[in-house]
């Protein structure tokens, strides 16, 4: 059973950088063909794809969030990581890992979700 | 980047209810548009795929439709659980992206 588990700070100083991990228990994210990435939600609001990455270490982001956004991956922790740089209150959201079958593809599976909020 | 809009923003219905909701996509998306169902508190769940194909384990009663531009999701007979919000995606270019959410409630 595939499981996705988000891990992280749950508060954010603006200005600084949002770091989050996802634990995969129940596939390996080095021999899956699967991509792996991060979608947020700001509360009360609607879905916003952020990026994913392929194992290998080819990424895709969002071109709104390009310049402040990195995902990689750990494959001998069997985690992927999301970095947000210079967070503002607009960033303040539950943030899901996900896996998908392709770079922007339908997510089969997400974590439960992570609430992030950015205050001082 | 591709919009995409959702209507209605919500929907009252009762159980037994045949309900309707529509996608719409700002430019030709093909067949690459996904729906799925969110509760409260909980993270979304896939229903429908690539348009018409239904995830494993999601009932029968939900269905998919259209190509382009534009699409459904249809739900034969509503049941309580199925009372929940629903947004469409699409996959054919990045950023991918989603409607702002039907929000089905109990009339």
């Amino acid at each position: 059973q595939l499981q996705l588990q988000e891990s992280g700070p749950g508060l954010v100083k603006p200005s600084e950088t949002l770091s989050l991990t996802c634990t995969v228990s129940g596939d390996s994210i080095s021999s899956s063909s699967y991509y792996w990435g991060w979608i947020r939600q700001p509360p009360g609001k609607g879905l916003e794809w952020i990026g994913s990455v392929f194992y290998g270490g080819s990424t895709y982001y969002n071109p709104s969030l390009k310049s402040r956004v990195t995902i990689s991956v750990d494959t001998s922790k069997n985690q992927f990581s999301l970095k947000l740089s210079s967070v503002t209150a607009a960033d303040t959201a539950v943030y899901y890992c996900a896996r998908a079958p392709s770079d922007i593809g339908p997510v089969g599976y997400w974590g439960q979700g992570t609430l992030v909020t950015v205050s001082s | 980047d591709i919009q995409m809009t959702q209507s209605p923003s919500s929907l009252s219905a009762s159980v037994g209810d045949r309900v309707t909701f529509t996608c719409r996509a700002s430019q030709t998306i093909s067949r690459s548009l996904n729906w799925y169902q969110q509760k409260p508190g909980k993270a979304p769940k896939l229903l429908i795929y690539s348009a018409s194909f239904l995830q494993s384990g999601v009932p029968s009663r939900f269905s998919g439709s259209g190509s382009g531009t534009d699409f459904t999701l249809t739900i034969s007979s509503l049941q309580p659980e199925d009372f929940a919000t629903y947004y469409c995606q699409q996959s054919y270019s990045i950023p991918c992206s989603f409607g702002q959410g039907t929000k089905l409630e109990i009339q």
